[in-house]
Formats: structure tokens, sequence, C-alpha cells
């Protein structure tokens, strides 16, 4: 059992690029959600998934796109990086985002824009 | 929407001793996680708390909750070494899918 499963745990970009970060969960959880991580700031959403096909925005969504077209899988994508983006990116997952659930996070991703 | 203080937001301590670390809602708390970080790794869940008193412990953490006062506390006895990391408090969503966090508080333990 794997868990929450991200990739890659490191990449520099450089500004303009663009790149997506990879995220797997094999419990067949139904939520899955994106974090970013800054110095002092805790975690912020940046966007979230109730099930395949159904995507929101979080609180800091803007340059970020996701889909979920299966259960497993919820791909963030960075269509044009800016420094700004420059932080640690988690993703995790639970089976439900109601009521007492608790969520399971993977290792994060480490990203730097140039 | 709701907000998450913790306190301190860093500290340091020596081995042995015991320490608490403070998370307060600008909200009324139906409920807290409480989860550990370890640099360059993912988050740990630690525990949940989901009524207003509740007490909690794991190995040599312990958290409550206050309801009344919108704060739970997480408390290490004895801390160790390995009890270093940032600690994170959670709240369950208010609303669909926005769990919130606090900042984090980093503890560093000497030797």
């Amino acid at each position: 059992n794997a868990g929450v499963t991200q990739t890659p745990k490191f990449q520099v970009l450089k500004t303009g690029q663009s790149m997506t970060l990879q995220c797997a969960q094999d419990m067949n959880h139904e939520y899955m959600s994106w974090y970013r991580q800054d110095p002092g700031m805790g975690l912020r959403l940046i966007h979230y998934s109730v099930g395949a096909g159904i995507t929101d925005q979080g609180e800091v969504p803007n340059g970020y796109n996701v889909s979920r077209s299966t259960t497993e899988d919820f791909p963030l994508r960075l269509l044009s990086a800016a420094p700004s983006q420059t932080s640690v990116y988690f993703c995790a997952s639970s089976y439900s985002n109601t009521g007492a659930n608790v969520l399971t996070f993977g290792a994060g991703s480490r990203l730097t824009v140039l | 929407s709701q907000e998450l203080e913790q306190s301190p937001q860093s500290l340091i301590v020596q081995e042995g001793k015991n320490l608490t670390i403070n998370c307060t809602s600008s909200k009324t708390l139906y409920g807290l996680y409480w989860y550990k970080q370890k640099y360059g790794e993912g988050l740990i869940f630690l525990m949940m708390l989901q009524k207003g008193g509740e007490e909690k412990s794991h190995e040599k953490i312990t958290a409550k909750l206050d309801e009344k006062k919108q704060q739970s506390s997480l408390h290490i006895t004895a801390s160790q070494p390995s009890h270093a990391g940032i600690y994170l408090c959670g709240a369950p969503p208010t609303s669909y899918g926005k769990l919130t966090f606090g900042q984090g508080t980093i503890l560093t333990v000497h030797p």
C-alpha cells in the first residue's frame, strides 16, 4: 500500500515554463487536494476534488490548473511558471472531505522557479 | 473564513523538557487535527480531537480541545530529538472541501 505518491520530488523551472506535478493515491479516496507550503504561511489550499470529474478552487488557485479523470490521479499543472510559485507542494487525500476524515499527505514536491 | 493561529511560531528546548504548542481559532472549533512534519517529508497525522474537553495521547504527546476558548493545545512531555519538526494544527472544513491549517510551529530539541 503506497498511500499518496508525488512526483517529481524536486524540480527547477525557468520563468514561463510549464510543468505538471503528479499525484496518485491507491486508497480509493474520493477527496484529493493540493496545498502549497511557504515559510510562515502554513499550508494553503490550491485546488481540490471530491471525485472523478469534479474539481474546485481553493484559497490560492491562480496560476494552477487541475483535472481529475480518474479516482487515483490528481495532477497539478503550472501553465506559465512564475518565481512566486516557488514553494513546496503537497498532495493529500481522504475518504471524504466532510466530517472527521484524516488527510493522508504525499512526501511533497519542492519547486524552484528562476 | 476560519483562521488558525499557532503559538509559538518556533520553539527551542533542551532534551527532557516539557513544552506546549497552542492553536487558536477565529471561529468555533468543531474538531481539530494535529500533524507533524519532518524536514523534506510529508505530514504525518498525530491525532484528531472531535469534541470539547476531549484529550488524546500518543506516546509522550497529549492534545486537548477547549471549545469555549476556541483553542487546542499540544503538550510534549520529556521531549526527545525525535520530536523535532514542524507541528501543524488543522480544522475540519466549515465549507465544502476547505480544510484550514495553522502556520505551523517549528520545534527544535537539543540533545
